[in-house]
């Protein structure tokens, strides 16, 4: 089964810093999700990659998946405290549109 | 907008007791899945149903049983609750991107199930 490691597994940060975060797989990637979640709620949809090479952004949030297609990473640039959270990768796992999830990374974003 | 809404978002139950979870999401998505989400082990899919009384199993569905009646509506059982099984539960429909292909799947703000 694919496995989906992430890194760092938490992050604190000063309000204005750039930062990035890291997710690796055991396997090929055939469709790359990332997903925000606030403390103690559900997780929201941020963007998905396909393509080696591939990068989309949406506000100061930059997603990559290298060329190899095993790993993605997410860049938020200028950090936010609205940008605190916990973030999770998750990748295509067999059809049905099931996702396998990293086991996040958490972002606190100080004043 | 999507929604999906749960019926609870916290609960508190005995050892023992039958519990219920119910899912409910109103853009008649086909797939609809329950998760579980715990400190280290990130999300794991209990069951997940891709039509009306369709089910299959996750990757951790011992201790649970599930139901869809209907297409907007997925629960979960939890038919003889356990310490272990105090968690945070999570549900999602998802819808194809045209764009791509690929997904995206709607959560809803979870049920923080306490087992005393």
């Amino acid at each position: 089964s694919q496995e989906l490691e992430q890194s760092p597994q938490s992050l604190i940060v000063q309000e204005g810093k750039n930062l990035t975060i890291n997710c690796t797989s055991s396997k090929t990637l055939y469709g790359l999700y990332w997903y925000k979640q606030k403390y103690g709620e559900g997780l929201i949809f941020l963007m998905m990659l396909q393509k080696g090479g591939e990068e989309k952004s949406h506000e100061k949030i930059t997603a990559k998946l290298d060329e190899k297609k095993q790993q993605s990473s997410l860049h938020i640039t200028a950090s936010q405290p609205s940008h605190a959270g916990i973030y999770l990768c998750g990748a295509d796992s067999g059809g049905y549109q099931k996702v396998t999830f990293g086991t996040g990374t958490k972002l606190q974003v100080i004043p | 907008d999507v929604k999906v809404t749960q019926s609870s978002r916290y609960l508190v139950k005995r050892t023992g007791e039958k519990v219920f979870l119910e899912c409910v999401q109103d853009m008649d998505h086909e797939n609809m899945f329950w998760y579980r989400q715990d400190p280290g082990l990130g999300l794991r899919l209990i069951y997940f149903s891709y039509d009306v009384k369709m089910k299959e199993k996750g990757d951790i569905p011992e201790g649970y049983s599930v139901s869809r009646e209907k297409k907007e509506r997925f629960s979960l059982i939890l038919e003889s609750a356990s310490t272990n099984q105090t968690s945070m539960y999570l549900c999602a429909s998802s819808l194809t991107l045209e764009e791509t292909g690929g997904y995206e799947q709607y959560f809803g703000p979870g049920t923080r199930l306490t087992v005393t």
